[in-house]
C-alpha cells in the first residue's frame, strides 16, 4: 500500500530556531501533499496544502512566513517552522495521496512531535 | 468552523460487544467520507470510507453508515476487541481530496 514518511518524529529545540520537517512519498508520486497540525485532544487542522513545483496554498488564519513549505518534487515535501516559539510545540503531520486519483483516502506520515523550550 | 463534529470525546466498550462512533457533518458539499484510526505518536491509518451515493459499507468487522438527510454517519465496529482501542477521527471533503475535513477524534477504549 501506499507509505508516507516523515522524517524527524521527535525535535526538541530551543526558541528562536528553525526546524524543517520532510514529508516523503515512498512509492507514489504526490503532486499535492498537505501539512496538518494537531494540538491536545484536538482535531487535525489542515495548514496548508503543498503543490510540486508551484506555491503552497495556506488556510486562513497560518502565517505563509512562519511556515515555509516547499515541495520540490514529486515525491518530497518540507514544512519549515522558521524561528520556532513555544507556541509552535504541537503535532505536525503530512498526508499525501497518489497523483491522478480522486476520492481516495490520504495517507499519513507519523507526524513530528515539535516541542520548543 | 467546524464543519466535522464529533460530539463525543470518548466511549467504553466490552470486549466482543459493538462499538458506535457518530460523526455530524455541516457542508451538504462534502460527497466523500472517511474513518481514521489513529494511535498515538502516530499518524491516521485509513479505516473505511463512503462515497455518498451509498449509505452503507462494510469490511469486515468495520461498517459505516450514512445518512445524507441527517448529515449524520456512523461507524460500527462488530464485535470490539481490545486491540480496536484507539483516537477514531471522522473525515469528509468535497469533490476531490484537497479539503479535507476532520472531526475531533473519539477515544475508543474496548475492555477486555
Amino acid at each position: 500500500g501506499a507509505v508516507v514518511s516523515q522524517h524527524p518524529s521527535r525535535v526538541i529545540c530551543k526558541s528562536g530556531t528553525s526546524v524543517k520537517i520532510e514529508c516523503r512519498s515512498l512509492d507514489f508520486q504526490a503532486t499535492t501533499m498537505f501539512w496538518y497540525r494537531q494540538f491536545p485532544k484536538q482535531s487535525l487542522m489542515l495548514m496548508a496544502t503543498s503543490n510540486e513545483g508551484s506555491k503552497a496554498t495556506y488556510e486562513q488564519g497560518v502565517e505563509k512566513d512562519k511556515f515555509l513549505i516547499n515541495h520540490a518534487s514529486l515525491t518530497l515535501s518540507t514544512l519549515t517552522v522558521t524561528s520556532a516559539h513555544p507556541e509552535d510545540s504541537s503535532f505536525y503531520i503530512c498526508s499525501a495521496t497518489p497523483t491522478g486519483t480522486s476520492n481516495q483516502p490520504q495517507h499519513f506520515g507519523d507526524g513530528t512531535r515539535l516541542s520548543i523550550l | 468552523d467546524q464543519q466535522v463534529k464529533q460530539n463525543s470525546p470518548s466511549l467504553s466498550v466490552q470486549e466482543g460487544r459493538i462499538s458506535i462512533l457518530n460523526c455530524d457533518y455541516t457542508n451538504s458539499m462534502f460527497d466523500y467520507f472517511l474513518w481514521y484510526k489513529k494511535y498515538p505518536a502516530e499518524g491516521p491509518t485509513f479505516l473505511i470510507s463512503i462515497s455518498s451515493i451509498k449509505d452503507k459499507n462494510e469490511d469486515g468487522r468495520f461498517t459505516v453508515f450514512l445518512n445524507k438527510s441527517a448529515k449524520h454517519l456512523s461507524l460500527h465496529i462488530v464485535p470490539s476487541q481490545p486491540g480496536d482501542s484507539a483516537v477514531y477521527f471522522c473525515a469528509a471533503s468535497a469533490y476531490n481530496n484537497n479539503d479535507m475535513r476532520f472531526g475531533a477524534g473519539t477515544r475508543l477504549t474496548v475492555k477486555p
